[in-house]
C-alpha cells in the first residue's frame, strides 16, 4: 500500500499569513499520462470533506485562489496564502493512483 | 444539486451488525464508482470500500475483508455497506463519496455525504 505522510501535524498561523503543508508518498503518483494522482481535502467539523485540489495542482471550481497545490511524483505541497479565519480546518492529502486509496494523517490548521 | 445522504449508523455491541445506506441524487449514478470512507475519533480519513458502476467489482480495505460487504442498487440510486462482526476499532463516522471521473476509479472524490456515526461498544 502507498503510505502518505503529511507534515506538520499541526500549524498555528495568523490571519493574512501563508501556510504550507507537505505531503509525501512512499511511491511515485505520476503516471504515463503525465498526471499526478494526488488530491487535497479540507475537513471541517460537522461538514462533509471538501475536495480542494485534484491532480496535484488543479483547483476545484469555487475554491478560492489563495489555495494552490504543487509538486510531482512523491512530494506535494498545499499552500494557502492570505489566510482567513474560515480556513481553520484539517487538511488531508489522498492518493488515487491505486486501490487501496490512502490518505495522509491530516494537518490541523489553527489561527 | 449533487447530494449524498448516509443513514443507518448507531450504537451496536461488539460482534453486532449494521447496514449503512447512502442515497444519491443530482448526478448520473450509474456512471460513477462509489466509495465508503471512515474517520475514527481523533484520526484521519481511511478508505473502506469501493464499488464499480454496475456493482460487478468491489474492493475493501484489508482490515474489513471478511467482515464488511459493499453493494449497490442502481434502481434506487443507493449504495450499502453491511458491517458484520463489528469491533470497537470500527467506531467512526462513515462517509459515502463519489469518484469524479466517469466510470473511472482513478479519480478523486468530488462529493461526499455528511456521514453517519457508528459506535461499537458494550
Amino acid at each position: 500500500d502507498i503510505v502518505m505522510t503529511q507534515s506538520p501535524d499541526s500549524l498555528s498561523v495568523s490571519v493574512g499569513d501563508r501556510a504550507t503543508i507537505s505531503c509525501k508518498s512512499s511511491q511515485s503518483l505520476y503516471k504515463s499520462n503525465k498526471k499526478n494522482y494526488l488530491a487535497w481535502y479540507q475537513l471541517k467539523s460537522g461538514q462533509p470533506p471538501k475536495l480542494l485540489v485534484s491532480w496535484a495542482s488543479v483547483r476545484e471550481s469555487g475554491v478560492p485562489d489563495r489555495f494552490s497545490g504543487s509538486g510531482s511524483r512523491t512530494e506535494f505541497t498545499l499552500t494557502i496564502t492570505n489566510l482567513q479565519a474560515e480556513d481553520v480546518a484539517v487538511y488531508s492529502c489522498q492518493q488515487y493512483y491505486e486501490i487501496p486509496y490512502t490518505f495522509g494523517q491530516g494537518t490541523k490548521l489553527e489561527i | 444539486e449533487m447530494q449524498l445522504v448516509e443513514s443507518g449508523g448507531g450504537l451496536v455491541q461488539p460482534g453486532g451488525f449494521l447496514k449503512l445506506s447512502c442515497a444519491a441524487s443530482g448526478f448520473t449514478f450509474t456512471g460513477c464508482w462509489m466509495n465508503w470512507v471512515r474517520q475514527a475519533p481523533g484520526k484521519g480519513l481511511e478508505w473502506v470500500a469501493s464499488i464499480e458502476e454496475d456493482g460487478s467489482a468491489n474492493f475493501l480495505v484489508d482490515s474489513v475483508k471478511g467482515r464488511f460487504t459493499v453493494t449497490r442498487d442502481n434502481a434506487q440510486k443507493s449504495i450499502y455497506l453491511h458491517l458484520y462482526s463489528l469491533r470497537a476499532d470500527d467506531t467512526a463516522v462513515y462517509y459515502c463519496a463519489k469518484n469524479s471521473g466517469q466510470s473511472d476509479r482513478y479519480s478523486p472524490f468530488d462529493h461526499w455525504g455528511r456521514g453517519t456515526l457508528v459506535s461499537v461498544s458494550s
